[in-house]
Order: C-alpha cells, then sequence, then structure tokens
C-alpha cells in the first residue's frame, strides 16, 4: 500500500491558463475526495466521489472547476481560466466505505497563480 | 450549512504540560474525526467518534464526544515535542455521508 498520490506536487501558472491535477487513491478504496486548504485554514470540502459517480460537490465550486473519476480509480481535478484566488493547496483523500469514514490524504499538490 | 468551530486558535506550552483543544458544530454530528497535521505535511487521521458521550484514549491523547453529538475535545496528557501540530476537529453530518466539515485548527507549539 503505497497511500494516496498526487501529481504535481507544486504548480506555478499565470492567470487565466487552465490547470489539472491528478489524484490516485489507496487502490482499494472506493471513495475520493477532494479539498482545498488555504493558509491557516482547515480543508474545505469541494467534492467527492463513490466509484466514478460524483455524488456531491461543494456550492461553494464554481463552474471553472470539474473533476472527474472516469474508471473509479484515479481521478482528475481541472480549473479553467484561474483567478489569483484559486492560489491554494490542493488536497486529494480516499477511504473506503468498509471501512468507516475515516479518510486518508495524499501530499496535495500546491497552486500558485500569478 | 453545517459550521464547526474550535478553539483555541494557538496553544504554545512547555513540554510537559497538558494540552486541550475544544470543537463545536452548529449542526449534531453522526460522527466526529481528528486529524493532526505537521508543518508542510497534509491532515493524518488520529481517531473517529460515533456515539453520543464517547471517550476513547490512545497513548497520552484522550478523545471526546458530547452528549449531544455536537461538540468535541481532544486533551494530551504531558506534551512532548513531537505532538507539535495543527489538531482539526472535523465533522460528518447525518445528511452528507462522507463529506468532512474541518474547523479551523489549533496550532500547538511546545517548548522544550
Amino acid at each position: 500500500d503505497t497511500g494516496v498520490s498526487q501529481d504535481p506536487r507544486h504548480k506555478i501558472t499565470k492567470r487565466g491558463q487552465n490547470v489539472t491535477f491528478r489524484c490516485d487513491p489507496i487502490s482499494e478504496h472506493n471513495r475520493l475526495y477532494w479539498y482545498r486548504q488555504t493558509l491557516g485554514q482547515g480543508p474545505e470540502f469541494l467534492t467527492y466521489f463513490q466509484n466514478e459517480a460524483q455524488l456531491e460537490k461543494s456550492r461553494l465550486l464554481s463552474d471553472r472547476f470539474s473533476a472527474e473519476r472516469p474508471k473509479g480509480s484515479f481521478s482528475t481535478l481541472e480549473i479553467q481560466r484561474t483567478e489569483q484566488g484559486d492560489s491554494a493547496m490542493y488536497l486529494c483523500a480516499s477511504s473506503s466505505s468498509k471501512m468507516g469514514y475515516e479518510q486518508y490524504f495524499g501530499p496535495g499538490t500546491r497552486l500558485t497563480v500569478t | 450549512g453545517q459550521q464547526v468551530m474550535q478553539i483555541p486558535q494557538y496553544q504554545h506550552v512547555q513540554e510537559g504540560e497538558d494540552f486541550t483543544t475544544y470543537c463545536n458544530s452548529s449542526t449534531t454530528l453522526s460522527n466526529i474525526q481528528w486529524y493532526k497535521q505537521r508543518p508542510g505535511g497534509h491532515p493524518v487521521f488520529l481517531i473517529q467518534l460515533v456515539k453520543s458521550g464517547e471517550v476513547k484514549k490512545q497513548k497520552r491523547l484522550t478523545f471526546q464526544f458530547g452528549e449531544a453529538k455536537k461538540n468535541s475535545s481532544l486533551h494530551i496528557t504531558a506534551t512532548q515535542t513531537t505532538d507539535v501540530g495543527t489538531y482539526f476537529c472535523a465533522g460528518v453530518g447525518g445528511t452528507s455521508y462522507g463529506k468532512l466539515t474541518f474547523g479551523q485548527g489549533t496550532i500547538l507549539t511546545v517548548h522544550p
């Protein structure tokens, strides 16, 4: 078990560009979550997948954000037309519905929009 | 929407002193979880509390879930320098399975 992995670890982009992040959950985990964390705050929920189905999406998530989990394994999070306010750490977590709700977080992707 | 408040925001202690952080939810929770995040790291799961009034211990750490399932606390006895980090509570509401609502966290500094 290699844990949750995320790629890239760091991303610097110019305002207006599109970015895509990838998350590989723990292999047997059917649930996958995306969170956003800014300095001094707790992680903020963005969206949730059970297998390949996106079951919940935060109302705070603008239309510029989209996430997929096409085969119920890895997931991607895309941000279109990035804004400076999108600068944050994007965390992915996974869990197993057989083991309760405890979530295992990846190392995160730190996005800086200049 | 559901809000989770955590106090204090910062806590500085001398090594060997005790530490407590408190968490309050605006709504009744189905369960509450606690995570620790080291500086520069990611949140790491510590424990989950499900039952009203539940108390769980992990070595020097004691976790409590309130009778009304709206508040929780984490108490560390005789802190060590390895306890340094930010401690988050995170609530799962009754209508949102899996989704965690995190508190702002308590940053613990331990002076040797």
